[in-house]
């Protein structure tokens, strides 16, 4: 299982806003590393959607929000569109007696109703 | 506009060596600020970070993988390559490279390639 944990799937209506949660622990997020998300279309490679927690790269659509508190983050997406539809990935650090080492959640799959 | 493209066989026997490489346009490897990596992603499945390299050869791997995995860099011809030894259908995946950047995300991709582990 992943190191950061993710819900496996989520839903909504196009217009209506939806959270997608990531919740780590004391060795990633906890520990004050930056929390990252992707979205991954349909047979595409993933694409950077929020970086350092709250970030959007150029180009990116303010219907895209993150945050990040104690060991967990969330994707606030707002305004759902079909072309939403896809999985979701959040992304850290972990550095723990094993090694220091990047990790991410198991994603989420994204239904626009 | 920087731009990575994979490159190598897409079907390996098992016990083999599975070779990988990632050619960089638009930008200079040897510039620094960066690490360059690879990720994998199991089909249906999520990610996997490999590991990744810094330009001046610098190597940091996932522990789950560290004693198969070898990344290396050619600053001359601006690539790095992945070597994953004694692979089983298990690592049969759509492997990806990626730019890690000093924030901690990876910020430009390559289109990623799948490859199959079969006999």
């Amino acid at each position: 299982q992943s190191v950061l944990t993710q819900p496996p799937s989520v839903s909504g209506a196009p217009g209506q806003r939806v959270t997608i949660s990531c919740t780590g622990s004391s060795s990633n997020i906890g520990a004050g590393y930056d929390v990252h998300w992707y979205q991954q279309l349909p047979g595409t490679a993933p694409k950077l959607l929020i970086y350092g927690n709250s970030n959007r790269p150029s180009g990116v659509p303010d219907r895209f929000s993150g945050s990040k508190s104690g060991t967990s983050a969330s994707l606030a997406i707002t305004g759902l569109q079909a072309e939403d539809e896809a999985d979701y990935y959040c992304q850290s650090y972990d550095s723990s007696l094993s090694g220091s080492h990047v990790v991410f959640g198991g994603g989420t799959k994204l239904t626009v109703l | 506009q920087v731009q990575l493209q994979e490159s190598g066989p897409g079907l390996v026997k098992p016990s083999q060596t599975l070779s990988l490489t990632c050619t960089v346009s638009g930008g200079s490897i040897s510039s620094g600020g960066y690490y360059w990596s690879w990720i994998r992603q199991h089909p249906g499945k999520g990610l996997e970070w490999i590991g990744y390299i810094y330009y001046s050869g610098s190597t940091y791997y996932n522990p789950s993988l560290k004693s198969r995995v070898t990344i290396s860099v050619d600053t001359s011809k601006n690539q790095f390559s992945l070597k994953l030894s004694s692979v089983t259908a298990a690592d049969t995946a759509v492997y990806y490279c990626a730019r890690w950047g000093v924030a901690g995300n990876f910020d430009y991709w390559g289109q990623g390639t799948l490859v199959t582990v079969s006999s």
